[in-house]
């Protein structure tokens, strides 16, 4: 079955630090990996994708996650973390279930809090 | 941008009611889906539908419908509202991709609480 872990429930770093947020994913074939945000109250933001090719991929907000096949993980990171980045971050893979059908499955997310 | 739009933020209702929940989105997508998310159990998907009038169930499809009338219209139904359906629910849409490369765009969500 098609999965994806994110191991830690809560990272804790300090503005201006590099910040990185695991995840680990399991599937059948080609992975197609996915970073949303979320801050509170509020639905979930796009972040950046893997799909195929660079195995670093740019998104949003200065954010960049690597894709490495043979440890099967995809973490986000950051080279400088700014306080307005402390939200909950999904990971997620996409599901093919039909021909025409497809859905995302989540990890639990981890909560992000960066310090001043 | 895309929007995806639900109808209310915030609910409440009683044990036992039939509830809805509506979702449009604007941009034309055939797929759309629907999410409960709860504290330590990250998303889990209840319903989606790939086109008018299709659905299929997701992981945790017990004790909630769907309806699909309109191709930016989906609907969460609760046939008969319980305590343990309080919880926050994400509607998202996305463009048909058969290599599922594109990704999804979600709703502000609805704050249930059944009492």
């Amino acid at each position: 079955a098609q999965s994806v872990a994110q191991p830690e429930d809560q990272v804790n770093v300090a503005e201006g630090n590099p910040l990185t947020v695991k995840c680990t994913y399991s599937v059948s074939g080609n992975p197609y990996l996915f970073w949303y945000v979320q801050y509170p109250n509020r639905g979930l933001q796009f972040l950046l994708k893997y799909i195929t090719g660079d195995n670093l991929v740019k998104g949003s907000y200065g954010f960049e996650a690597e894709f490495n096949k043979s440890q099967t993980s995809f973490h986000l990171k950051k080279p400088s973390a700014l306080v307005s980045d402390s939200a909950l971050y999904f990971c997620a893979v996409r599901l093919l279930a039909n021909q025409a059908g497809t859905a995302l499955i989540f990890g639990k997310g981890t909560t992000l809090s960066v310090s001043s | 941008d895309v929007k995806v739009t639900q109808s209310s933020r915030y609910l409440v209702k009683r044990t036992g009611e039939k509830v809805f929940l509506e979702c449009v989105q604007d941009m034309d997508h055939e797929n759309m889906f629907w999410y409960r998310q709860d504290p330590g159990l990250g998303l889990r998907l209840i319903y989606f539908s790939y086109d008018v009038k299709m659905k299929e169930k997701g992981d945790i499809p017990e004790g909630y419908s769907v309806s699909r009338e309109k191709k930016e219209r989906f609907s969460l139904i609760l046939e008969s509202a319980s305590t343990n359906q309080t919880s926050m629910y994400l509607c998202a849409s996305t463009r048909p991709s058969l290599r599922g490369n594109t990704e999804a765009f979600f709703g502000q969500g609805t704050r249930l609480t059944v009492v």
